[in-house]
Order: structure tokens, then C-alpha cells, then sequence
């Protein structure tokens, strides 16, 4: 068991490239959440999903988009990439929402020059 | 939307001594409330939640006090080792009970580096 696992681990891009973050998770769980961290705050909400096929924004949705065509993986897209987007992304899933409960990948550090 | 405050920012302590981190939030219906752990190039770890029906948790030598109507939790470490070095985040969210469609979505404080010297 895994537990949710992201790839990749660092990536340096060029302002105006684009790139794909994958999110795995073994635990059947409909919840999936991406995050990024900056320093001095915290970890925001960048989309989120409630199950396969669907999609919502979340805090920071701006130039990133998100697709979950299946239940285990949700990728984040960066389409055309900017040095603001530089940070740390924190993927997360969730089995029971109410219960608010939510496991972290171990990160992807994401350097855009 | 709701607004979560952490204090303080980065905070050292010699092995032994206790440690406690405070939170405030904004919204009252928030219901839900984790700790979570991160070490360094390391996800997120929860360590300790606690629901708004609970005044205080306890599990080992962490604990969590709510006071609902200051709108404040807080973290308490005691008998800290260095091992407990690493950055807190607490967070809040309001679940299905609170009648929102929050999906159970977190908003995170901004976070404390906690140091604990041998």
C-alpha cells in the first residue's frame, strides 16, 4: 500500500513551457485535492475532485488545469508555465470529506525560470 | 471564505520543554480541525484532529484544545524531542454536518517550524 504518491520529485521548467503533475492513490478514495506551498502560506487549494470524471476549482485555480479520468489518478497541468507558478505541489486524497481527513504525497518541487 | 491565522512563525525549544502553537479562524462554522506534521521533503502528516462537539483531545503527548466561541485551537507538545522538530500546519474545514458543500476542503494556517534542541 503507498499510501499517494506524486511524480515528479523536482522539475526545472522554462517561462512558456508546459508540464503534467501526477497524483496516485491506492486507497480507493474519491477525493482528490491539489495543493501548492509557498513560504509564509501555508498550503492553498488549487482544484479539487470528488470523484472520477469530475473536477471543481479550489482557492488558486488560475493557469492550472486538472483532469480525473480515473478514480486513482489526478494529474495538474500547466499549460504554459510562469515564474509565479515556482512552488511546492502537494497532492492529497480523502475517503470521507466529512470527516475531513486527507493524506499527502510527498511533493513535487517545481522551479520555473 | 474562511481565514486561518497561525502563531507564531517558527518557534525553538529545548528537548524536554513543552510546545504549543495557536490558530484562529474566521468562519463559525467551521467544525473540523487537523494538525498536520511535514518534514523536511516530506508530505503533510496528520497527527491530531479535533471536531467543534470536543473541547479537548489528547493522544500520547500531543494535544489539541478548541474554544468555539474565541474561535481558537491550539497545539500542545509536551516532553518535546528532536524528533518533533519539522514544520505544524493546523487547518479547518466545515464537513457535510455544517450543511456546506465544502467537500471537505482545508484551509491551512500558515505554518510553524518548530526546532527542538538536543
Amino acid at each position: 500500500n503507498a499510501g499517494v504518491t506524486q511524480t515528479p520529485k523536482f522539475r526545472v521548467l522554462k517561462t512558456g513551457q508546459s508540464m503534467t503533475l501526477l497524483c496516485a492513490q491506492d486507497m480507493n478514495h474519491e477525493y482528490m485535492y491539489w495543493y501548492r506551498q509557498d513560504p509564509g502560506m501555508g498550503l492553498r487549494l488549487i482544484h479539487y475532485s470528488v470523484g472520477e470524471g469530475t473536477t471543481a476549482k479550489g482557492e488558486v485555480p488560475d493557469g492550472y488545469n486538472v483532469s480525473r479520468l480515473k478514480k486513482q489518478n489526478f494529474l495538474l497541468g500547466l499549460e504554459s508555465a510562469a515564474p509565479s507558478q515556482t512552488s511546492v505541489y502537494f497532492c492529497a486524497s480523502s475517503y470521507e470529506p466529512s470527516r475531513g481527513t486527507q493524506y499527502f504525497g510527498p511533493g513535487t518541487r517545481l522551479l520555473v525560470l | 471564505g474562511e481565514n486561518v491565522e497561525q502563531h507564531p512563525s517558527t518557534l525553538s525549544v529545548q528537548e524536554g520543554d513543552s510546545a504549543v502553537i495557536k490558530c484562529t479562524y474566521s468562519d463559525s462554522a467551521s467544525n473540523y480541525f487537523p494538525w498536520y506534521k511535514q518534514e523536511l521533503g516530506k508530505g503533510s502528516q496528520l497527527i491530531i484532529d479535533i471536531r467543534s462537539n470536543v473541547g479537548e483531545k489528547k493522544d500520547q503527548r500531543i494535544a489539541v484544545t478548541l474554544n468555539k466561541t474565541a474561535k481558537h485551537f491550539s497545539l500542545h507538545i509536551t516532553e518535546t524531542q528532536p524528533e518533533d522538530s519539522a514544520v505544524y500546519f493546523c487547518a479547518a474545514s466545515k464537513g457535510a454536518e455544517a450543511g456546506g458543500t465544502s467537500y471537505g476542503k482545508l484551509t491551512f494556517g500558515q505554518g510553524t517550524i518548530l526546532t527542538v534542541h538536543p
